[in-house]
């Protein structure tokens, strides 16, 4: 079964430092990863997402990269802002056949402070 | 362009009780789907649908119902509410290709009591 972890859980930074989040997941057949974020009370918006043939996406500030074998994608923000406060999480899709849905991460809490 | 709208917002319900949870698209998106996020548990699957007229079961079907009669709307019911069902239910779609981001809508906050 496809388990996604994200580290850290928690972040906080001051406004302007570059930053990386983290995910990885255990079965590397996935045919794309996306990264979501997900702000208080909201539902999730699409950020990124990477096709299994691809090594990264880029929007904006926002860089995300694709390691299949090793079963690993990082978030790269640049540049942060308080509005990049959010909780943002990945999500691969379900392995071994079956249901057709994702998988998610239990996110990272990203706190920008001005 | 409104997206994927979820109605109501938020619903208290007693334990025994059914309710229909209304999702509803309009970007035609051929695929459909029904989230519960718990805290601690993140997202999971509670049930999917391909196209109109076809559902089918994810991660934790149990206590729900769905059905696809229209392209637009996906409803999810709740036959006997029970406490292990509060949660915030989220709606998502996206083209039939699998390559497509999923599109939530804002979600529904649920207690059961």
């Amino acid at each position: 079964k496809q388990e996604v972890t994200q580290i850290p859980a928690a972040l906080s930074v001051p406004e302007g430092e570059n930053l990386v989040l983290n995910c990885s997941f255990t079965d590397s057949a996935i045919y794309n990863l996306q990264w979501f974020r997900q702000d208080p009370g909201k539902g999730l918006t699409s950020l990124l997402l990477i096709q299994s043939s691809q090594r990264e996406q880029t929007s904006g500030r926002l860089n995300a990269s694709l390691d299949k074998s090793s079963g690993r994608s990082t978030l790269y923000i640049a540049a942060s802002q308080p509005g990049d406060s959010a909780t943002y999480l990945c999500a691969v899709p379900f392995s071994g056949g079956g249901a057709d849905g994702l998988t998610f991460g239990k996110g990272t809490h990203l706190i920008i402070q001005p | 362009n409104a997206g994927v709208t979820q109605t109501p917002k938020f619903q208290v319900l007693k334990t025994g009780q059914s309710m229909t949870l209304q999702c509803a698209q309009d970007m035609n998106h051929e695929y459909m789907s029904w989230y519960r996020q718990d805290p601690g548990m993140g997202l999971r699957l509670i049930h999917y649908s391909v196209g109109a007229g076809i559902t089918d079961q994810g991660e934790v079907p149990n206590g729900y119902n769905v059905s696809r009669s229209t392209t637009e709307d996906f409803p999810l019911r709740l036959l006997s509410a029970a406490p292990s069902q509060t949660s915030v239910y989220f709606c998502a779609s996206r083209p039939g290709r699998y390559n497509s981001p999923l599109h939530f809508g804002n979600g529904t906050r649920l207690t059961v009591t």
